[in-house]
């Protein structure tokens, strides 16, 4: 088992639709990071958090320590977040441990 | 700030070939780090560097991977002798400080025929 699990693997939505990507993790962290993939490959952080609540426009991610998992969510979903949204976990002093990630499609 | 910078972007070597990839992190961050990117094992840390310092290379493959920081702006992999197991995206990121997050390069796209 990894440990760090994203779900889903893969999600297609269309334009306007709630999104939410799911991450649960089994290995004690210091923070947590959302990373976004476009095609082409590369890769920005979205969010990094180790309690509560995050929000930057659309884009809010939540984490709860206790139940070991997070979620990143998306308010009206544009085809320009078509991505891959890889969730991260901080280990220790920076050793970060990756989830498999979730190939998101908006479609118009 | 050009953020992180990588080259080359693309690469295509043959088998048994020396390959260096290079990095320019973004000034006035202490750490940084090389990852590799394949669609069999996603994600993995390869090394990092505090102030210059390799802290851990257990993420580093095999011996024919080494990677050296001579100074707080540049950095290389080194891969020698390249193998086609070794065809990935090689991605180099830096940061300050764990509260500002990771900042990533575009990646080197390595291809060993």
């Amino acid at each position: 088992k990894n440990e760090v699990e994203q779900s889903p693997q893969n999600l297609t939505a269309q334009e306007g639709e709630f999104i939410t990507i799911n991450c649960s993790y089994s290995v004690g962290i210091s923070a947590l990071h959302w990373l976004q993939q476009h095609p082409g490959g590369g890769i920005v952080s979205l969010f990094m958090l180790s309690s509560g609540k995050k929000k930057h426009g659309r884009l809010i991610a939540t984490i709860n320590i206790q139940e070991k998992h997070s979620s990143l969510h998306i308010t009206a979903s544009h085809p320009r977040d078509s991505a891959v949204y890889i969730c991260a976990v901080l280990q220790g002093a920076q050793k970060l441990v990756f989830g498999q990630g979730t190939r998101l499609t908006i479609n118009p | 700030d050009a953020g992180v910078i990588q080259s080359p972007r693309h690469e295509v070597t043959e088998m048994g070939q020396e390959v260096t990839l290079r990095c320019k992190p973004i000034s006035g961050h202490d750490y940084l780090f090389w990852y590799r990117q394949t669609m069999m094992r996603g994600l993995e840390l390869l090394i990092y560097f505090n102030n210059n310092v390799p802290i851990d290379d257990s993420g580093m493959p095999e011996d024919r991977f080494s990677a050296k920081m001579p100074n707080a702006s540049f950095s290389t992999l080194k891969i020698q002798p390249s193998e086609p197991r070794d065809s990935a995206v090689y991605f180099c990121a830096s940061s300050s400080n764990r509260a500002y997050g990771y900042t990533f390069g575009s990646g080197t796209r390595l291809t060993v025929v």
